[in-house]
């Protein structure tokens, strides 16, 4: 059983269009990952998140993402004029402390057509 | 640039053989290194970690570390067929930077 639980499973959107991929952790975490994986790469960090901050982000994490954890629950990642290349599974983690093990949710598979 | 580097494989091994799997890191100040398993169309399952010079053994598996050679390996004994996947080894960025950096995966193929 996950340890946090992503939705959607699949989301399918317009080009140019806004999309939110949501991370619900099953117990009380302060810290929080998003990565993407393209289909047949290798798994990619884009942020992370401590304390309702942004602690570290990658270089694909520009203007176009954003992280919030609007309701102190669920944690967001929202993606901005989406583009095709923005077609991944998207992973959210999370971990007990800032060098623990992270724990990976079961993905939300985004396409954009 | 970190870089993590693994044998994309195939790797193939017979049911209950010892399957090794190795993952050398670019960045000397990474600190924990963990070993995932992915199955096709699934999420990254956690499977080892370590932090020390040494080996460290968890039921099957075994992994080893050597932050000299910048080195980290997974074995898996008595290798079963459910074992068949991709293997991530995963390195985090050290110097008060948690973000992990992966490898491409080894996929192993456990014959039976």
């Amino acid at each position: 059983e996950p340890e946090v639980t992503q939705t959607p499973s699949h989301q399918v959107t317009q080009m140019g269009q806004e999309v939110i991929l949501r991370c619900v952790p099953i117990s009380n975490h302060l810290y929080f990952y998003w990565y993407r994986q393209i289909l047949g790469q290798k798994v990619e960090f884009l942020v992370s998140f401590y304390n309702n901050e942004i602690s570290e982000k990658s270089e694909i994490f520009d203007d176009q993402f954003s992280v919030e954890r609007p309701d102190g629950s669920n944690f967001t990642l929202k993606i901005r004029s989406t583009k095709l290349e923005d077609s991944a599974m998207y992973f959210c983690a999370r971990s007990g402390g800032d060098d623990q093990p992270q724990h990976f949710g079961d993905g939300t598979r985004l396409s954009i057509l | 640039q970190k870089e993590v580097e693994q044998n994309s494989g195939p790797l193939s091994v017979p049911e209950g053989a010892i399957a090794s799997l190795n993952c050398t890191y670019s960045d000397r100040g990474s600190q924990s290194f963990f070993w995932y398993r992915q199955y096709s169309g699934k999420s990254p399952e956690l499977i080892m970690f370590i932090y020390s010079n040494g080996d460290k053994e968890d039921g099957r598996f075994t992994a080893q570390l050597n932050k000299a050679s910048q080195y980290v390996s997974l074995l898996i004994r008595d290798s079963q067929p459910s074992d068949s996947a991709t293997y991530l080894c995963a390195v985090n960025g050290g110097a008060g930077s948690y973000q992990l950096t992966f490898g491409k995966g080894t996929k192993l193929s456990v014959i039976p």
